[in-house]
């Protein structure tokens, strides 16, 4: 079975800085996908950023980019310029194809942006 | 707007009783499943639909069934609500070319 590790519990970081959340997995698959969901106060999972594992190109979106390295399995998330919007509950998650139903999420990291 | 509807949004049952939570999405995709959040475990899988027809369990399906009435809508049947059922909800459905999850807005259930 799949498991999706994030070490830390906890983060806080300074507003306009730069914070990365951690995230590690453990699969005998080549072919993968992976994710990371934000989740604010308001409780709705919103999905932040996808990675297909066979695309060596790290995924960007706006601000937050990943460090995606296949070989120690680890998938990694940077916000930059952190916003006051950016304080919530941060989940990795991996999907094996071709069904959605192998999806394995992380115990999440709850980020505090402070003004 | 397009997505999954997920109801109730908040539910306070007595033990023994029993209640739906009903879900809908409107993307045409195959595949939905129901998940419970659990503070410091992350989401773990009830139950899902991998298409139209089929229902299968997923990591903690006791106390639990599912029908999934039409390709659009899964509900999630607790027949004899437990205080171990208290938790946080997902309904959530998706493709399968890999895009990852949508959600519904989750149902915060109370069992007193």
């Amino acid at each position: 079975a799949q498991t999706v590790t994030q070490s830390q519990p906890e983060m806080s970081v300074q507003e306009a800085e730069t914070v990365t959340l951690s995230c590690t997995y453990d699969t005998s698959e080549n072919n993968y996908y992976l994710f990371w969901y934000k989740q604010p106060p308001s409780r709705q999972m919103i999905l932040v950023i996808r990675q297909e594992a066979y695309k060596q190109q790290n995924a960007t979106e706006n601000r937050f980019s990943v460090n995606f390295q296949k070989a120690a399995k680890s998938f990694s998330l940077k916000i930059s310029d952190s916003q006051l919007g950016d304080t919530a509950m941060y989940f990795c998650a991996f999907m094996k194809p071709p069904t959605g139903n192998q999806f394995y999420f992380g115990t999440g990291t709850s980020l505090t942006v402070i003004p | 707007n397009a997505g999954v509807t997920q109801t109730p949004k908040f539910q306070v049952l007595k033990t023994g009783q029993s209640m739906t939570l009903q879900c809908a999405q409107d993307m045409n995709h195959n595949s939905m499943y129901w998940y419970r959040q659990d503070p410091g475990m992350g989401l773990r899988l009830i139950y899902y639909s991998a298409s139209e027809g089929t229902t299968d369990k997923g990591e903690v399906p006791n106390g639990y069934n599912v029908s999934r009435l039409n390709k659009r809508e899964f509900s999630l049947r607790l027949e004899s609500a437990a205080p171990s059922q208290t938790s946080v909800y997902f309904c959530a459905s998706s493709s399968i070319r890999g895009h990852g999850y949508t959600f519904g807005s989750g149902t915060r259930l109370t069992v007193v």
